[in-house]
Formats: C-alpha cells, structure tokens, sequence
C-alpha cells in the first residue's frame, strides 16, 4: 500500500462526458502528480501541484484540468472526452526529501 | 529537456536466468535515478533509487542496479530471476538542475517462463 488514494479505479463513459479523478497524497506529502499511461504513448506527465499551487505543466490538454485543495487532496478534470482519452490516470505524491513518487493503484477511464 | 530511453521494449527470459534492463538518460550534471515496476493491474512500485554516494544500488527482491555517469546509464540487473518478476519495468529521472517532473522512460515487459 502506498498510501495515495485514488478513486474511482474504473470509469466508463460517453465520448463528450466529463468526469472527475480524485486523489489523495501521502500523508505529510504537499506534492501531486497526475500521469497518463496509454499503450501508445506510455507514462506521460501531466501536471503537478505543489500545496495548492500549480508548479508544473506537463502534455496536458486544454480540455484537462486540475486542482489541489487546502487538505491537499486532487482532482483531475478531463471534459468533452474523446476515444483517445481512454486510459489509465494514476496520481503520485511526491517525497520531500528524495523526490521519490508514491503511485495510487490508478483510474482506469474507458470513453466509448 | 531530459529524456529517459529503455532499450529494450520486450525481454523475455527462463527462470533463473540472469537479466539486465537497460536504461539511458540524456546528459546531466545533476540528476536522481529510479527504477519502478508495475504488475498487472497494478500501479508502479518502487524498486530502487540513486540518490548519491555508491554507484551499485541494492533494491528490493533481489535487483540492482548500477549508476554510470559517463555512459549516463541506469540498467538494472537481477542474477536470477523468477516467474513472479514477470511485470513491466520503468526507468525515470528527476534532473535536479531543471527542477522538472519524473521523466520516465517507456518501460520494459519482463517475461519469466519456466
């Protein structure tokens, strides 16, 4: 168990929906990452948020956003969704020290 | 920007075999390395990491790995492996200069058959 918290781990949607990832971190840790991994592309990072604040931007989407809450928790935004969206969305809290990532167990998200 | 390149996309092995995954990264003066794998349905789990000091890096269930600043690798290496060790496997940087995210590499499918 790494202690990140991700749900739900399965989503299926319409092309054109919306949905909402949450994720909640380590406890101590103020760092969060979103990554996607899809068979094409592999692990891609998306963004990261550093105690409520965006600190990094990675090949998000415009159609993607994202937040952090004063309990340092996360959401991950992903609106009028595409086939291609479909995909395993794992968050990842950050280690202070060693910059190690913690990796939630993922939501899959399948838009047919 | 940093890269990460996994040079093998697929390695499939017998049972205790001997295996090394190889991993290179584009030049830094300063960088943190990471080896993470993830099982089948999993989410990515830490192997080991090189943080500073020795350039041999004991990790857990039997792997290794060796820092080589000059030839900027990371491979990992396993002496005998077994059909458990069968997953995918993540090699990733954190350039410390740049500040950036964990730039990971595009992994490698470990096959253990008996």
């Amino acid at each position: 168990d790494s202690g990140v918290t991700q749900t739900p781990k399965h989503l299926i949607t319409a092309t054109g929906q919306r949905v909402t990832l949450r994720c909640s971190p380590r406890s101590g840790d103020l760092s969060v990452y979103w990554y996607q991994q899809s068979l094409d592309q592999g692990l891609q990072f998306l963004i990261q948020y550093y105690n409520g604040e965006e600190r990094a931007k990675g090949n998000i989407l415009e159609r993607f956003s994202a937040q952090q809450f004063p309990d340092l928790h996360s959401e991950l935004n992903l609106s009028s969704l595409e086939l291609g969206d479909s995909a395993l969305y794992f968050c990842a809290s950050e280690d202070r020290v060693t910059g190690e990532l913690f990796f939630g167990e993922g939501s899959r998200l399948t838009v047919l | 920007a940093q890269s990460v390149t996994q040079l093998d996309s697929q390695v499939p092995v017998f049972e205790e075999a001997p295996v090394e995954l190889r991993c290179n990264y584009s030049s830094s003066v300063s960088v943190y390395l990471f080896w993470y794998v993830q099982y089948p349905n999993q989410g990515l789990q830490l192997l080991l990491k090189y943080l500073s000091g020795s350039t041999l890096v004991k990790g857990i269930n039997g792997f290794e790995a060796e820092f080589n600043k000059s030839q900027t690798s990371f491979h990992l290496r396993k002496p005998s492996v077994h059909i458990s060790d069968t997953a995918e496997y993540f090699c990733a940087v954190s350039d410390l200069e740049a500040g950036t995210a964990l730039i990971f590499g595009k992994g490698t499918t470990l096959s253990v058959s008996s």
